[in-house]
């Protein structure tokens, strides 16, 4: 099984600042890796996938980044609905396919 | 517009069975691979099961390998998951997810595996 880590569990970020989040995979999963958006009480919503190609209607201030095991999510100018948890998962190695553990992202 | 609604969640005891449903609206849903995700209370994600388009191909997660089963109709446009012999463990907000599956006229329908619109949820709860 590839084990998906994130770094920092909890990110606290102002408004209008830069987030950067990162995904690292214990072996190569080249470049099929997606991100995820998660708010309290909802569904995940799909961000980023192929590790760089925002998903439908997603904002250009998200933007993937890397590629084999080191991955970035950064969010330009976090908006007040940014305020969320952040999954990466690769799908390098299906049908088992596997989640990091999450990164907060929260107010400073 | 893409929407998938689970339904059937609920409280069981430990070694019961529950079968949730999940009903797609708004895509070509005989087109798409389809798959179950799962939160436990406060947790990540954790993949569950996966089947194609037709139902010719399906995998489980090994945490649940003989336990569930999902299948699908597509001419109800449903998605389902049979779950026997519940452990606590298996408590969790279960997702429906789609696949962004892709035709090639050569070589058919074809996964990629990630997961591009999901459903709301619906909790299942195993407890005595």
């Amino acid at each position: 099984e590839i084990v998906m880590t994130q770094s920092p569990a909890t990110l606290s970020v102002s408004p209008g600042e830069r987030a950067t989040l990162s995904c690292r995979a214990s072996q190569s999963v080249s470049s099929n890796l997606a991100w995820y958006q998660q708010k309290p009480g909802q569904a995940p919503r799909l961000l980023i996938y192929g590790a760089s190609t925002r998903a439908t209607g997603i904002p250009a201030r998200f933007s993937g980044s890397g590629s084999g095991t080191e991955f970035t999510l950064t969010i330009s100018s976090l908006q007040s609905e940014d305020f969320a948890v952040y999954y990466c998962q690769q799908y390098n190695n299906w049908p088992s396919v596997t989640f990091g553990p999450g990164t907060k992202v929260d107010i400073k | 517009e893409v929407q998938l609604v689970e339904s059937g969640g609920g409280l069981v005891q430990p070694g019961g069975s529950l079968r949730l449903s999940c009903a797609a609206s708004g895509f070509t849903f005989s087109s798409y691979s389809m798959n179950w995700v799962r939160q436990a209370p406060g947790k990540g994600l954790e993949w569950v099961s996966y089947i194609s388009s037709s139902s010719s191909t399906i995998y489980y997660a090994d945490s649940v390998k003989g336990r569930f089963t999902i299948s699908r109709d597509n001419a109800k446009n449903s998605l389902y998951l049979q779950m026997n012999s519940l452990r606590a463990e298996d408590t969790a907000v279960y997702y429906c997810a789609r696949d962004p599956t892709y035709y090639d006229f050569w070589s058919g329908y074809h996964s990629i595996y990630y997961f591009d619109y999901w459903g709301q949820g619906t909790l299942v709860t195993v407890s005595s």
